[in-house]
């Protein structure tokens, strides 16, 4: 079964400085989706970067941008220049390849952000 | 971009009455949708999948007779949480899968029960 490890239940980072949200997966699948979820107090799911296992190019958005290694299945999120409406919980997130678009996501523990001006 | 609307927000309900979610793509057909519990600072557990015209599939140790889940259209999926206790108060979240392996999220109901 596949499992989602997020072992920092809460982080902290000062505004404009730059935090990094780790996450490991165990999977014996070798094409799958990973994701990185915002849930802000609203409690609205927000995606924020996602990757697919068979590139290499780690993806980036914007000042999010993720370290996929895909032997140690590790996926860490890296918030660089942090901002205040960063503070959120994040939540990493596997999805099997091949599934269409109806695979389920598993989600790890959460990581509670909080940014201190 | 694609929607998905959740009703009710916020639902408080005594003990033994039954409350029914809802969830709706407003903007594309969603033949499949993701029913999913979340406790205070704790992460989404899948409950299950509702299949447009199909019985649910359920994870394992979720109580199918309890949560009850219908999929009668292309765009509406429910789930009806029956006879309500306080256990079941909690955080319920849908979310349907679009296209180019996007998934919307509703944005959750709080089911309180007294």
């Amino acid at each position: 079964a596949q499992t989602v490890t997020q072992s920092q239940p809460e982080m902290s980072v000062q505004e404009a400085e730059t935090v990094t949200l780790s996450c490991t997966y165990d999977t014996s699948e070798s094409d799958y989706y990973l994701f990185w979820y915002k849930q802000p107090p609203s409690r609205q799911m927000i995606l924020v970067i996602r990757q697919e296992a068979y590139k290499q190019q780690n993806a980036t958005e914007n000042r999010f941008s993720v370290n996929f290694q895909k032997a140690a299945k590790s996926f860490s999120l890296k918030i660089s220049d942090s901002q205040l409406g960063d503070a959120a919980m994040y939540f990493c997130a596997y999805r099997i390849y091949g599934s269409g678009n109806t695979g389920k996501l598993i989600f790890g523990q959460g990581t509670t952000l909080q940014v201190k001006p | 971009g694609a929607v998905v609307s959740q009703h009710p927000s916020r639902v408080i309900c005594k003990s033994g009455t039954s409350v029914k979610i809802e969830c709706r793509s407003l903007d594309f057909q969603a033949t499949t949708m993701f029913w999913y519990r979340q406790f205070p600072k704790k992460s989404l557990m899948l409950m299950a999948t509702s299949n447009e015209g199909s019985k649910a599939t359920y994870e394992q140790g979720v109580e199918k007779d309890k949560f009850l889940i219908n999929h009668a259209s292309l765009t509406l999926s429910t789930l009806t949480v029956t006879s309500a206790h306080p256990e079941d108060s909690s955080f319920y979240i849908c979310s349907a899968p679009g296209d180019g392996e996007k998934l919307f999220f509703g944005s959750g109901t709080q089911l309180s029960v007294l």
